[in-house]
């Protein structure tokens, strides 16, 4: 069936590091979005990028089509980067991955 | 300014009641949806509606019954409310429903059935 898969489930880092967090998706789907859900659950998008690279501020994504895969890169970490990020892939309807939860430390 | 409204932000029912979320959209979209979020679940897709037609129902049962009184809104009727049906229900819209296109979420509504 359909698929969307995250990479890490978890991920605990000093302030001022760089992450990079990791989507694949099954053959099947072709958009893809990138969110950031608050502690107190609600989404904020911060990528549709269905190829090719797109920046904002610290984050960057890279998404390539054929290889099924999608990358959120975030440098120079900060705490208030801390939440749970999603990626979410779809023909006619999203799937959503089961997220990366970020805790960066002071 | 939020651009997908949804009401209430939270809502507590009993076991076998009748609750209706409210969601409207000001972003001039064609397509709307209702998610579902369960704890320690992921986002799942429930309902795809498009020019207030329904375009793609993934829930199994019944008592779910999206309704679009106008173009930008999409309500969720829940009746007999079971505590299984406790979860965040964010509505969402995109400009048509079609593939490869973003799709802009509300702030969802946290339901609590006891």
């Amino acid at each position: 069936g359909q698929q969307v898969q995250q990479s890490p489930a978890s991920l605990v880092l000093q302030e001022g590091e760089n992450a990079e967090l990791q989507c694949n998706f099954s053959t099947s789907l072709n958009s893809m979005q990138w969110f950031y859900q608050r502690p107190g659950g609600s989404l904020v998008s911060l990528f549709y990028n269905p190829s090719g690279t797109k920046h904002s501020g610290r984050l960057t994504s890279t998404t390539v089509i054929k290889e099924r895969r999608s990358s959120l890169h975030i440098s120079s970490s900060q705490t208030t980067d801390s939440g749970t990020y999603l990626c979410a892939s779809g023909s006619w309807q999203l799937i959503f991955g089961s997220g990366t939860q970020l805790t960066v430390m002071p | 300014d939020p651009k997908i409204i949804q009401k209430p932000k939270y809502l507590v029912a009993v076991t076998g009641s009748e609750k209706i979320l409210i969601c409207e959209q000001y972003l001039g979209h064609n397509a709307m949806y209702w998610y579902r979020q369960s704890a320690k679940k992921p986002l799942e897709f429930m309902f795809s509606y498009s020019y207030q037609k329904l375009m793609d129902n993934q829930t199994a049962s019944s008592r779910f019954q999206p309704q679009s009184s106008k173009k930008n809104h999409l309500d969720l009727q829940i009746t007999a409310l079971k505590p299984d049906d406790s979860a965040t229900y964010f509505c969402a819209s995109s400009q048509e429903p079609a593939v490869n296109t973003e799709v802009f979420f509300g702030k969802g509504t946290r339901l609590t059935v006891v």
